[in-house]
């Protein structure tokens, strides 16, 4: 069956390192992916988007990595805020053109 | 500046009625999606349409239907609520004119059906 992972423990880290957040996928093949941010209590909010043929892509403090052989894209933020705490959602676009399948998310907790 | 926004923005409704929830869009988008959102199940999407006269079904459509007669609004008529129907409902919406595929989504709706 076609699933889409994403570590639903809360991730914990103090302000100024590295957060790493993973998103696995099996049974699909996206032509791109794309990461989310949600708030409590608003829609997410489209962040980035990297296409299948694409390594890496970045913008400010945020990179994206795509891996088609594992079948998991990896999301950092460097020098994290507090402010940067919310859930992040992956989301692929497959098959259908403009329809995205979304993982469950990852809470992110940035603390001073 | 273009938004998407839903109405009402929290509902109550007993089990059997008929609910309607509102999405209406300014940035004159072709494409418009319903999703609801529930712990453990993260967005699953419900109904989608990508232009006028046009709706798909998705995911998890029974008990939910749409229509969309202009570009700027989809609502979604829940025909009997149902207590499994409680949830956050989004709206959002895409250019299909684009290669992103990036959606914009509104604030959302919570719904209880009780």
């Amino acid at each position: 069956s076609q699933k889409i992972e994403q570590n639903s423990e809360a991730l914990n880290i103090q302000e100024g390192k590295t957060a790493t957040l993973t998103c696995n996928y099996t049974n699909y093949s996206p032509a791109y992916l794309q990461w989310y941010r949600q708030d409590p209590g608003r829609g997410p909010v489209f962040l980035l988007l990297i296409r299948e043929n694409e390594k890496e892509k970045r913008k400010e403090r945020l990179k994206v990595t795509f891996d088609t052989t594992l079948k998991q894209s990896l999301f950092h933020i460097t020098a994290s805020q507090p402010a940067d705490s919310a859930t992040y959602l992956c989301a692929l676009v497959t098959g259908t053109a403009s329809k995205l399948t979304f993982g469950t998310g990852t809470r992110l907790q940035v603390t001073l | 500046d273009a938004e998407i926004t839903q109405s009402p923005r929290h509902k109550i409704t007993e089990t059997g009625r008929q609910v309607t929830l509102a999405c209406h869009q300014t940035w004159n988008h072709n494409n418009m999606f319903w999703y609801r959102q529930d712990l453990g199940h993260g967005l699953r999407l419900i109904h989608y349409s990508y232009g006028v006269q046009d709706t798909n079904k998705g995911e998890v459509s029974d008990g939910y239907s749409v229509s969309r007669s202009n570009t700027e609004d989809l609502p979604l008529t829940l025909e009997s609520a149902a207590s499994s129907q409680t949830s956050v409902y989004f709206c959002a919406s895409s250019d299909s004119r684009g290669a992103s595929e990036t959606q914009y989504f509104g604030p959302g709706t919570r719904l209880l059906v009780l």
